[in-house]
């Protein structure tokens, strides 16, 4: 079956630290790759998403993700994040079946002022 | 931008009544609309795709008689739990899709949070 993997469920970090955040999935074939946040009390925003072309896609704020398809990885990536970057980030998968989307369980990130 | 409202944001029931959770696109019509389950630790899972005009298509596992879900129009999506037992108590979230195109927005209600007594 087909499935997303976030390997951290919680992330603290201090204001200007890099951040990155692991999101694997396992299907063999044609993958679209997503990411969302959501910040606290507000409904999921999409930070970026991944069709095809240049692997390395960049997205709002400052965020940026890299398709590895060797690796089944899309991985999300911020060189320093700021405190208003604290919120709750999901990675998710549609394959070539269909659109529906398959979610990673989250991450909530935390960052220290 | 587009927006979706998911009413109520929370709701407690008593066992054995029924909840009926709104899902609605605010400036987009949406032909397809999917509710969403999430259990505390785990990914959403999806529960049903909603299409306008026809009957939703549900999971493997996902009970379509405790789980009613219409889209009896472009903007609206009802799910209603039936008979709810404490072991539904959830999160519930939709998201509607914008465009008939697999790269189609996809916009998200807040969720609700469901809770059974």
């Amino acid at each position: 079956a087909q499935s997303v993997s976030q390997h951290n469920h919680h992330v603290i970090l201090s204001e200007a630290a890099s951040l990155e955040l692991g999101c694997n999935y396992s299907y063999g074939g044609t993958v679209n790759l997503f990411w969302y946040v959501q910040y606290p009390g507000q409904h999921l925003q999409l930070l970026l998403k991944y069709f095809s072309g240049d692997p390395l896609v960049k997205g709002i704020k400052g965020f940026e993700a890299e398709f590895i398809k060797s690796k089944f990885s899309f991985n999300l990536r911020k060189p320093s994040v700021q405190w208003s970057d604290t919120a709750e980030y999901f990675c998710a998968v549609t394959t070539d079946s269909n659109y529906q989307l398959i979610w990673g369980a989250g991450t909530k990130l935390i960052i220290k002022p | 931008g587009a927006v979706v409202s998911q009413h109520p944001s929370w709701v407690i029931c008593k066992s054995g009544t029924s909840v009926k959770i709104e899902c609605r696109s605010l400036d987009f019509q949406a032909t397809t609309m999917f509710w969403y389950r999430q259990f505390p630790k785990q990914s959403l899972m999806l529960m049903a795709t909603s299409n306008e005009g026809s009957k939703a298509t549900y999971e493997q596992g996902v009970e379509k008689d405790k789980f009613l879900i219409n889209h009896a129009s472009l903007t609206l999506s009802t799910l209603t739990v039936t008979s709810a037992h404490p072991e539904d108590s959830s999160f519930y979230i939709c998201s509607a899709l914008a465009g008939r195109r697999m790269d189609s927005p996809l916009h998200f209600g807040n969720g609700t949070r469901l809770t059974v007594t």
